[in-house]
């Protein structure tokens, strides 16, 4: 079957920085997406990396191996606002999204 | 504001209650989605729709009817629901449906059901 792993939650404090894994077992892949949702607001798209390495956005980064079947998303300089659900998703072989059931980051001052 | 816009932001229905989900969208898009979201558990995708015409249901029971009149509009029509059917629906687009552009989502109905 295809899966997709990540942490349930994470706590981080202002001003530090916070990786966010995510693994996946899928058949095929063609891009791994990563959105922020936070509570009772749509998801909003952040990244989407279909080869090897870091791409890097400003205070977010995100990283992809293939051959690992491993991503994390990078949050420096965290601020309270990133206080959120972060939702990796990956494309399969088919082109279907196959979701994780996301992360829920808390930010303490 | 993302460009995709549900009514209602919030329903309670019986059921043996009929109701209608709305979603717009205001970014020229060709695709369009239906999501179940449930506490801590992955986005379920029930529709898609193409350039108007549906290419994907994904075993989603009939009580859940979809309607596309056109690329701008997304119904989900509820009928006879059951209480397991509570949850966030939560309604998408994208600039086409071949899945390797970024989704842009509406705030969801959270929709209750007694």
């Amino acid at each position: 079957g295809q899966n997709i792993d990540q942490p349930t939650e994470m706590t981080a404090t202002e001003g530090a920085i916070v990786q966010i894994n995510c693994t996946y077992q899928t058949s095929g892949f063609n891009g791994l997406f990563w959105y922020q949702q936070h509570a009772g607001e749509a998801p909003t798209f952040l990244s989407y990396n279909v080869l090897d390495g870091l791409e890097e956005k400003g205070r977010f980064s995100s990283f992809l191996s293939r051959s690992k079947g491993y991503s994390y998303l990078l949050l420096k300089e965290l601020q309270m606002k990133d206080s959120a659900s972060y939702l990796c998703a990956v494309l399969d072989s088919n082109y279907q999204l196959i979701w994780g059931a996301g992360t829920k980051l808390i930010i303490k001052p | 504001e993302t460009g995709v816009t549900q009514t209602p932001r919030h329903l309670v229905m019986g059921m043996t209650n009929k109701k209608s989900l709305k979603c717009e969208q205001h970014l020229g898009h060709n695709a369009m989605y239906w999501y179940k979201q449930s506490a801590k558990k992955p986005l379920e995708l029930m529709f898609v729709y193409n350039f108007k015409e549906q290419t994907e249901n994904n075993s989603v029971p009939s009580r859940f009817s979809p309607e596309c009149p056109n690329s701008s509009h997304l119904f989900l029509h509820l009928h006879t629901l059951q209480p397991e059917d509570s949850a966030l629906y939560l309604c998408a687009s994208s600039q086409d449906g071949t899945g390797n552009q970024p989704q842009h989502f509406g705030d969801g109905t959270r929709l209750s059901i007694l």
